[in-house]
């Protein structure tokens, strides 16, 4: 049971926009960054969005991060074959001494 | 460029303990710290904790306290992750990861199996 809660699944065809939730607590989203890693199938994951809506160089930009309250969104307009991963949404967590927390991931299909 | 680059694949039995290494270049090793995350076949990143390679500072998420020791050879560059007391569930592949409050280069991780 992870800390952060994300959809497991979601889809897109190419071109379309795709949102992906992540819903916290205070402890967590509520009173942190948020940051978002992309995970290809077989490698290790990729920093995609740092600090709520950050891009770091060599990210799209048609990848982009919100944050609203305890909760925060990854958006991914014209989406693309290769866009096809697992995302991961992450915070720190102020309740538990000091904890990097992350959610379950989502996996995205370009159908 | 920074790299980080792990040890290789390894095979234990339950009860043993396993060292990880994590070989830092292309950057200063002592000036960001080293996060250590594993992921089980399948499954999602679960956070095991950070190490100061400066200081030698640790915190561990409390699911690993008194099984996890993050440690490093500043003269190498290197940080290592040791568990002990293994168990089937701990059959994942472990990653470092540089910390500049986020996870900006991860390693290419290692496969440690447990089995009898």
């Amino acid at each position: 049971q992870s800390v952060l809660t994300q959809p497991p699944s979601a889809s897109g065809t190419p071109g379309q926009r795709v949102t992906i939730s992540c819903s916290g607590s205070s402890s967590n989203i509520g009173s942190n960054y948020v940051y978002w890693y992309q995970q290809l199938p077989g490698t290790a994951p990729k920093l995609l969005i740092y600090r709520n809506n950050q891009r770091p160089s060599g990210v799209p930009d048609r990848f982009s991060g919100s944050k609203s309250g305890t909760s925060a969104s990854l958006a991914i307009s014209g989406l693309r074959s290769e866009d096809e991963a697992d995302y991961y949404c992450a915070a720190w967590d102020d309740s538990l001494s000091g904890a990097r927390v992350f959610g379950g991931g989502t996996k995205l299909t370009v159908l | 460029q920074v790299q980080l680059v792990q040890s290789g694949a390894e095979v234990k039995k339950p009860g043993a303990s396993v060292k990880v290494s994590c070989k830092a270049s292309g950057y200063t090793f002592t000036s960001y710290d080293i996060n250590w995350v594993r992921q089980a076949t399948g499954q999602g990143l679960e956070w095991m904790g950070w190490m100061n390679p400066n200081s030698g500072n640790t915190g561990y998420a409390q699911k690993f306290q008194g099984r996890v020791t993050m440690t490093r050879n500043t003269s190498i560059s290197t940080a290592y992750m040791e568990l002990s007391s293994l168990r089937s569930e701990d059959t994942a592949v472990y990653y470092c990861a540089r910390d500049f409050g986020d996870l900006d280069y991860w390693g290419q991780g290692t496969l440690v199996t447990v089995s009898s």
